[in-house]
């Protein structure tokens, strides 16, 4: 069974970099073709957000207004997946949780299966 | 972006009760659409997969069925432990866009 745990800093200045760390146990993140990996968001009393993912290929995709502040990556152990986002401001305030979901092209992938328990992380100076 | 659009927002039901929750995507995404339950404090949980494909492990009086446009999460006789907050998510389309949720309030 696959854990996720995301672990960072709390709190954040504006203008500074967010960064936070998946990391994975119970496999590694390369480890199946089935699944890819994301960073979903949730701003306090909100709903939730993709914010990227990254695939079985090494490939990712960020959110259109995100793209050019964020990256998605992952470490050379391959458990431990990272998000970091520049130029953070107030609206970047948010739970954020990793999630891996499952791959494919049919109707039931693409579903969010596991997902670590999510940490707030505040913009503020 | 794929715009998903529930209703209610909220909704008060009691023990015992069948409640129905509405997901509206803004075009079609054929079966590309999930459910999932979260609780104050907690990540999401996946309740529903392929609109009406149950997720190992669910209780069977979650219900999930629609296509195209129009999607329902029915559950057929409220427990405590159902009421929390539930999302639609499709994944016809990059970027997967959530609805905006649903809370499900004891009345």
């Amino acid at each position: 069974q696959v854990l996720l745990q995301e672990s960072g800093p709390g709190l954040v200045r504006p203008s500074e970099t967010l960064s936070l760390t998946c990391t994975v146990s119970g496999g590694s993140i390369f480890s199946s073709i089935s699944y890819y990996w994301a960073w979903i968001r949730q701003p306090p009393g909100k709903g939730l957000e993709w914010i990227g993912s990254l695939y079985y290929s090494g490939s990712t995709d960020y959110k259109s207004s995100l793209k050019s502040r964020l990256t998605i990556s992952v470490d050379t152990s391959k458990t431990h997946l990272s998000l970091k986002l520049k130029s953070v401001t107030a609206a970047d305030t948010a739970v954020y949780y990793c999630a891996r979901l499952s791959a494919g092209p049919d109707s039931s992938a693409s579903t969010a299966d596991s997902w670590g328990q999510g940490t707030l992380v505040t913009v503020s100076s | 972006d794929i715009q998903m659009t529930q209703s209610p927002s909220s909704l008060s039901a009691s023990e015992g009760d069948r409640v129905t929750i509405t997901c509206r995507a803004s075009q079609s995404i054929s079966t590309y659409l999930k459910w999932y339950q979260q609780k104050p404090g907690k990540a999401p949980k996946v309740l529903i997969y392929d609109a009406s494909s149950l997720q190992s492990g669910v209780p069977s009086r979650f219900r999930g069925s629609g296509s195209g446009t129009d999607f329902t999460l029915t559950i057929s006789s409220l427990q405590p432990e159902d009421f929390a907050t539930y999302y639609c998510q499709q994944s016809y389309t990059t970027p997967p866009t959530f609805g905006q949720g649903t809370n499900l309030e004891i009345k």
